[in-house]
């Protein structure tokens, strides 16, 4: 079976750009994660959806960042203006009874 | 605010060494997690535990919940070069799914 795909692996964009970060959950998943980590504070959760809707976004740093869930299986994460301080590894993860399962991750720099 | 607080946040060790890595919250937890994250990847579930007091053995790890559900430990036996990584708690609260990192443990068996 697939694992949680996220796309891309690496951007490395310029500060003002808009950043797009895609997630596919595994099938069958019914809550998906959004994270954020980086070196300094580690492992932080953005934002977690339960059947497509928006449960819980307050680990969203401000009106820059939105995410969306239209469908059981894609997600985005985007990021208008991007700045340097958003430069991080996001991570999507989606989750069933047994556990919670990661993605590869999405390496984002903002120069 | 970081709810759990592992340590130590580094460790360096021989191979064959035992070794215990603590997670430490305030608050109480409905279950919590512990996790392994290699380089460039994301994070991998290794065991999920769930009664105050459980205690869960993979292998040469041995996972335990404490008591009042607000502590773990993840106890090492003769470890391996293969155990080297970044070791994540993780809990759940009552109520929702809003699954919550620890500050982590970096941890490396020298051959």
């Amino acid at each position: 079976d697939a694992g949680v795909i996220q796309s891309p692996r690496h951007e490395v964009t310029e500060m003002g750009q808009e950043v797009t970060l895609r997630c596919k959950p595994i099938s069958g998943h019914n809550s998906l994660f959004w994270y954020r980590q980086t070196m300094m504070r580690g492992l932080e959760l953005l934002i977690y959806f339960n059947n497509n809707v928006p449960i819980d976004d307050s680990g969203m740093p401000e009106d820059r960042f939105s995410a969306k869930m239209p469908n059981a299986s894609f997600s985005t994460l985007k990021i208008q203006p991007s700045e340097p301080r958003d430069s991080a590894v996001y991570f999507c993860a989606s989750a069933r009874v047994a556990g919670v399962f990661f993605g590869e991750g999405s390496r984002l720099t903002v120069l | 605010t970081q709810l759990l607080e592992q340590s130590p946040q580094f460790l360096s060790i021989q191979e064959g060494e035992n070794l215990t890595v603590y997670c430490n919250s305030s608050s109480v937890f409905s279950s919590l997690q512990w996790y392994r994250q290699e380089p460039g990847e994301g994070p991998v579930l290794l065991v999920t535990v769930v009664t105050g007091g459980e205690v869960k053995k993979l292998k040469r790890l041995t996972f335990q919940f404490g008591d009042a559900r607000k502590d773990s430990s993840l106890h090492i036996t003769a470890a391996q070069p293969g155990d080297t990584g970044l070791y994540l708690c993780a809990g759940v609260p009552f109520g929702n799914e809003k699954l919550t990192f620890g500050t982590g443990t970096r941890l490396t068996i020298i051959p």
